[in-house]
């Protein structure tokens, strides 16, 4: 079935350094992947999305291309901050969109981020 | 527009009791799901929706129950919890045509 892999954490960053958090999936068909995001205490936030191959997601400073040669998208930052700190999750969308569908979403585990200071 | 909200933010149960988690979204979006969030897990399916009056099974639905008796309320009900429903669950909604899904910020449940 349709899956996704993260790199585990945490990731311990100082400001300012490069960021990369690895993602890479097993779906049928052609999927869409996301990176969202989940700040402390609250629920997810979209950060990302690229819905074909090649495509190149951004936001806030973060990036990810959807690489089909090698089933990845791979999230990546120039400069992390302190406020980057949280929990970031790769996720395909495995269903069909329209009607009799119901957009399901499979997620990886998660990865934690921290940066200081 | 307030998105999505969950009520309640937090919940202690002892096991056999029962309760239910209540969300809502103003955003006039057909599909509805519920997550449940375990450390190094991510998110798991427990139930969706479709549409009002319809609900299905997701990933994890065993020792859950859901209605959609209105577009805007999604409810999760656990009849009789356990232990093992200790969780974070989540609540999402989008519109069909679209994939993107929009969260609302969690109910923490602890069952003794």
């Amino acid at each position: 079935g349709d899956s996704v892999t993260q790199m585990e954490g945490p990731v311990t960053l100082s400001e300012e350094a490069f960021l990369t958090i690895n993602c890479t999936y097993t779906a049928t068909g052609y999927p869409s992947l996301f990176w969202y995001v989940q700040y402390p205490g609250e629920g997810l936030q979209l950060l990302l999305k690229a819905t074909k191959a090649d495509d190149k997601g951004s936001n806030k400073g973060f990036e990810a291309t959807y690489r089909k040669e090698t089933t990845s998208f791979h999230l990546e930052k120039g400069s992390v901050q302190v406020s980057d700190s949280a929990v970031y999750f790769c996720a395909l969308s495995g269903g069909p969109l329209f009607s009799g569908g119901y957009n399901k979403l499979i997620f990886g585990a998660g990865t934690r981020l921290a940066v200081h200071p | 527009n307030a998105g999505v909200t969950q009520t309640p933010k937090f919940r202690v149960l002892k096991t056999g009791q029962s309760m239910t988690l209540l969300c809502a979204q103003d955003m006039n979006h057909e599909y509805m799901y519920w997550y449940r969030q375990d450390p190094g897990m991510g998110l798991r399916l427990i139930h969706y929706s479709v549409g009002e009056g319809t609900t299905a099974k997701g990933e994890v639905p065993d020792g859950y129950n859901v209605s959609r008796l209105k577009k805007q309320n999604f409810l999760l009900g656990l009849e009789s919890a356990a232990p093992s429903q200790t969780s974070v669950y989540f609540c999402a909604s989008t519109s069909e045509g679209h994939n993107e899904q929009f969260f609302g910020p969690g109910t923490r449940l602890t069952v003794l």
